[in-house]
């Protein structure tokens, strides 16, 4: 069935490097993919998203990268910092019919930042 | 701008009393979408809402759960006779619009956490 997976459950990365989190997707449909952070105790925060028409797009030290070939979405976090430490979950948008984008979330990849 | 609003933020019942969480969405949405959390675990899709309308409850257990979006106030999501494996996060988030090329992220918040005693 559908699924969004992602290859790391739990990366941990020194203060100031950069950090890549992947996330793998079966579905070829999906046409818009989207990255959350959730931190503990708090709901997923939209970080960056990205349409199928796209290969790469960037925001404020966030970079996501789309590879429609072997369906693989990753996040690039430049200088990461302590306050990027959460849990990072893609999520990929599929059309049903003509009046609904199904959202299906990925199991999430725990970042720690070493200080 | 307030964002999406849920309370209570902590709920506490007993075996087979009823839970219920509200959700109020961000102002223009008129899109909600409940999911389900266990600790470390991703979010599990429950129901999707229009105002008065379910659209998509295939996440949704058949029985003792269930979903509404009025026209007016907040959506309501309830579970009746609550079990031990109820206990879970539940958030909502909500949309200003869905559908083929909406391309809207959806936006949480911050969840009901409810134990079951």
């Amino acid at each position: 069935g559908e699924s969004v997976g992602l290859h790391l459950p739990t990366l941990s990365v020194q203060e100031g490097d950069n950090s890549i989190i992947n996330c793998a997707y079966s579905n070829s449909a999906s046409d818009y993919f989207i990255w959350y952070k959730q931190e503990s105790g708090k709901g997923p925060q939209f970080i960056i998203d990205i349409r199928s028409n796209m290969d790469k797009r960037q925001g404020q030290r966030v970079t996501v990268l789309l590879n429609k070939t072997v369906k693989h979405l990753s996040l690039q976090i430049a200088a990461t910092q302590p306050g990027d430490s959460a849990v990072y979950f893609c999520a990929e948008t599929t059309r049903l019919g003509t009046s609904y984008d199904k959202v299906i979330f990925g199991p999430g990849t725990s970042l720690s930042v070493i200080p | 701008n307030a964002g999406v609003m849920q309370n209570p933020r902590h709920l506490v019942r007993r075996r087979g009393q009823e839970a219920r969480l509200r959700c109020s969405p961000m102002k223009g949405h008129s899109h909600v979408y409940w999911y389900r959390q266990l600790p470390e675990e991703g979010l599990k899709f429950m129901v999707y809402l229009q105002k008065e309308n379910i659209i998509d409850e295939s996440g949704m257990p058949k029985e003792r759960f269930s979903a509404e979006f009025p026209k007016e106030g907040p959506s309501i999501l309830r579970i009746q006779q609550v079990v031990r494996g109820d206990s879970a996060a539940y958030f909502c988030a909500s949309s200003p619009r869905s559908g083929a090329h909406s391309n809207q992220p959806q936006h949480f918040g911050d969840g009901t956490r409810l134990s079951i005693l």
